[in-house]
């Protein structure tokens, strides 16, 4: 059964870069098909898709969030990580990682890690 | 605001049926495939629908979904009080280059 965990400090200074690793395991995040993504959810509030990337290292942001967002994959840990340069108090939300079945126009999150809430606050 | 639209909040008795909608356009549900989530209080999201009406396995067949045009239902018969949750569509907007979700519609069961 595929898993995902999301690993990273719990609280972020304004300002400063927010970093999480998810870690993948019973599946090799080398498998073709999918995309590996973040997803974030503000307290009490809906999802927003902060971008996904390929096990070869390409990449698609949310252009809402591009200029401050860099995904990286590390397949010899099978992890991917998320950094969010530039943080406010906007960017307070419970961080997922997602397995993300991509083909044209059909894409679709099916396996997801738990959730990492991510406070930013001085 | 998100880029589709729910209801907020929908209820049903236990052993009824309740829709939730979700509306678009063109750039996203319209011409492009939409999945459904549904998050119990305190959880991750989990994949409901895909391809506008398919279930992952291990989803019951009590769950379903169905595109028209811009819009997009997701039927839930003989409800329990365990389907109490947040439910979310979602899509790829074409306009937007990027995943959108809906506003999430929270489902009580009386």
């Amino acid at each position: 059964q595929l898993q995902l965990q999301e690993s990273g400090p719990g609280l972020v200074k304004p300002s400063e870069t927010l970093s999480l690793t998810c870690t993948v395991s019973g599946g090799s995040i080398s498998s073709g098909s999918y995309y590996w993504g973040w997803i974030r959810q503000p307290p009490g509030k809906g999802l927003e898709w902060i971008g996904s990337i390929y096990y070869s290292g390409s990449t698609y942001y949310n252009p809402s969030l591009k200029s401050r967002v860099t995904i990286s994959v590390d397949t010899s840990k099978n992890q991917f990580s998320l950094k969010l340069s530039s943080v406010t108090a906007a960017d307070t939300a419970v961080y997922y990682c997602a397995r993300h079945f991509w083909w044209e126009l059909l894409t679709y999150f099916d396996y997801w890690g738990q959730g990492t809430l991510v406070t930013v606050s001085s | 605001q998100s880029v589709l639209t729910q209801p907020p909040s929908v209820s049903a008795a236990p052993g009824q049926k309740v829709t939730i909608s979700c509306s678009g356009s063109s750039s996203n549900i319209g011409n492009n495939y939409v999945s459904w989530y549904q998050q119990l209080p305190g959880s991750a999201p989990q994949l409901l629908i895909y391809d506008n009406n398919e279930r992952p396995s291990g989803i019951p067949d009590r769950f379903s979904g169905s595109k028209s045009g811009t819009s997009a239902t997701l039927d839930i018969t003989g409800l329990q009080t365990g389907d109490e949750a947040d439910y979310y569509c979602g899509t790829w907007d074409s306009s937007l280059s990027a995943e959108v979700f809906g506003g999430g519609t929270k489902l009580t069961v009386l």
